[in-house]
């Protein structure tokens, strides 16, 4: 079954880390660009970083750069997103996505919860 | 940076009806950089159509996609109880991950 299934998720307080995991399963996970999307309660979708099939280049949102580190390992077919020095408005549901040739994106896990509150 | 802006924020409708929803790029779009997606309360974000008109695998033809330059429309041709979502447009093309619409919420009349 083609499918992506993120954790790691939970309550954080502020200026602390955490990391998330998106497993994936079902098709050639090496071959895909790899990105997270956030969504704040009651908002929209923001993008927030993107990682090349090789792990070769990485791209940030304004919003997280030097904060965030998106990374992969393709050998256990898993997406991570290290998050330090978190904020409030670092508070939402993170969803892994796969991307097609740069041009949208096919497949979404269901999504993880962050809170960052003391 | 591409602003997405949609429209309108609500659009209430019965099932049976005609559904048209904006997307409106600050700036030109390629159209193989556009995208439409379908998200439901408490679940993920489901793709519709990508490169503006093309329906994704398993996306009822009641769903259709166009346009080009700075407008786009998603036209949902006769309203399913289930098509009442919030829709989402994507541009990918002028950045990295792309930036998405804030959002067309439709629900019933």
């Amino acid at each position: 079954q083609v499918q992506l299934v993120e954790s790691g998720g939970g309550v954080v307080q502020p200026g602390r880390s955490l990391r998330l995991s998106c497993a994936a399963s079902g098709f050639t996970f090496r071959n895909y660009g790899m990105h997270w999307v956030r969504q704040a309660p009651g908002k929209g979708l923001e993008w927030v970083a993107v990682i090349q099939y090789d792990g070769s280049n990485q791209y940030y949102a304004d919003s997280v750069k030097g904060r965030f580190t998106i990374s992969r390992d393709n050998s256990k077919n898993t997406l991570y997103l290290q998050g330090n020095s978190l904020r409030a408005e670092d508070t939402a549901v993170y969803y892994c996505t796969r991307d097609v040739r740069s041009r949208y994106f096919d497949l979404w896990g269901r999504g993880t919860l962050v809170i960052v509150s003391s | 940076e591409i602003v997405l802006t949609q429209s309108p924020g609500t659009l209430s409708l019965s099932s049976g009806e005609r559904a048209t929803l904006s997307c409106r790029a600050s700036q030109s779009v390629s159209s193989s950089y556009l995208a439409w997606y379908q998200q439901k309360p408490g679940q993920a974000p489901r793709l519709l159509i990508y490169e503006a008109s093309s329906r994704a695998t398993g996306i009822p033809d009641r769903f259709s996609g166009s346009g080009s330059g700075t407008d786009f429309t998603l036209t949902i041709s006769r309203l399913e109880p289930e098509d009442f979502a919030v829709y989402y447009c994507q541009q990918y093309g002028s950045s990295p991950g792309g930036t998405f619409g804030q959002g067309t919420k439709v629900d019933i009349k």
